[in-house]
This record gives structure tokens, sequence and C-alpha cells, in this order.
């Protein structure tokens, strides 16, 4: 499994956009990238996936550059509630996930 | 929209003694996995299991756990002899063949060992 690197956390205000870019520099050719998100004392959730270019859905948005060494979850206009930890994880069909420490977004008002 | 559910929510238990943690995962998923999280650290994979046989398992998943689908809709993780170490939260998860990488996670059980 490719590794992932992360900012550790991230502050941002109400309304803002926010990015939060993936580095993995090993990624390989079946693997695909996907994003979770976790609340304190709640299991991780299933954001968004991608393989390449821009994936959209209705939470949040992944920009995956034409090399895929890295990648960008793009969260518009956030609330106090998506304060949380998100997760980057690289693989292909994965049998084992591997979470890293992931980056801790705090949303101010 | 259906969930993964555990149970319990939260677990008491003496060090030396058996637990075990049951999941209803969603109906028609097919992979099954547990995870377990110590207090503000990461998410760490346990164990996947599928078609009745275990997938993959990390270093964590030793001889004093072990994993069971009893009947067609719970899966358990069961602890032999339950140490300090083990206080946790255990997270099940599953997802079906079109996406493994899109797993739903259930609200986990809180496991404390005394």
């Amino acid at each position: 499994l490719a590794k992932t690197t992360q900012p550790i956390s991230m502050d941002s205000y109400e309304g803002q956009e926010v990015n939060i870019t993936c580095s993995h520099n090993n990624i390989a050719t079946n693997d695909y990238i996907t994003w979770y998100q976790q609340f304190p004392s709640q299991g991780p959730r299933f954001i968004i996936q991608g393989y390449k270019t821009k994936v959209t859905n209705e939470v949040a948005s992944l920009f995956i550059p034409a090399d895929r060494k890295s990648s960008t979850l793009s969260l518009p206009r956030v609330s106090l509630s998506d304060t949380a930890v998100y997760y980057c994880l690289v693989g292909d069909n994965f049998n084992k996930f591997y979470f890293g420490s992931g980056t801790k977004l705090n949303v101010k008002p | 929209e259906p969930e993964v559910t555990q149970t319990p929510s939260h677990q008491v238990t003496q060090m030396g003694q058996e637990v075990i943690l049951r999941c209803v995962p969603i109906s028609n998923h097919l992979y099954f996995y547990w995870y377990r999280q110590i207090l503000g650290q990461k998410v760490e994979f346990l164990v996947s299991f599928y078609n009745n046989e275990i997938s993959e398992k990390s270093e964590i998943f030793d001889d004093q756990f072990s994993v069971e689908r009893p009947d067609g809709s719970n899966f358990t993780l069961k602890i032999r002899s339950t140490k300090l170490e083990d206080s946790a939260m255990y997270f099940c998860a599953s997802t079906w063949e079109g996406s493994r990488n899109e797993q739903y996670f259930g609200p986990g059980t809180r496991l404390t060992v005394t």
C-alpha cells in the first residue's frame, strides 16, 4: 500500500472552502484514492473516491493531477459540523486499510 | 439508509476475561472487517473476512483474537483473555464487491479492561 502524507492539522472559518492535500508519491497503477472523515467517538465515514482528474459528489470534490502523486480534498463552504479528522488512503480494492494520522480540521465560527 | 450496528456500545471487563463483540453488517455486503482505535490514536486494521474465512490480518490480530460469522447476519470478534492494552474502541465495517474501498463503519464498541 502506498504511504500517504497529510498535514497534521488545519484551521478554517465557517463558510470558507477548505482544501486538504495528500501526498502519495509511490501510488501504483491500480490504486484508487479514498478519503474518509471521522468525528470523535464515531467510526470513519467514506467521503469520496477517485482515480484521476476530478470527482465530485454532494459532499466534496477530489482533485487528482495527471501524475497522481498527490490529491486534494475540497470541502466547499465548511460549517462547524465539518470539524473532524480527514484521512487519505491509497490502494486497490482494499483487503486491509491502513489509516495514517489524518488531518484534524478545526472549523471556527 | 442501511447501517452497520454493533453491540454492546460499551463493555467493561476484567483482565483475563473473554469478551465477544458483536456486529451486524449491512445485509447485502460480503466483506467484513474489524478495526480498533486506542484513545487519541489512529484507527488500526485488525482483520478482514470474506467467504467465511480470514482474508488478511494485521500483526495485532494474534492468537488471542478470533472472528466468526455464526449465522447469516452476525459477525463477531472474540478476545480470549483480555489485557489492559486491549482497551480501545472497536469498529466493525462491511462493504460490497463493487467497491471495497467504500467501507461502512459501525458506531463502535468501547471496550474497557480493568
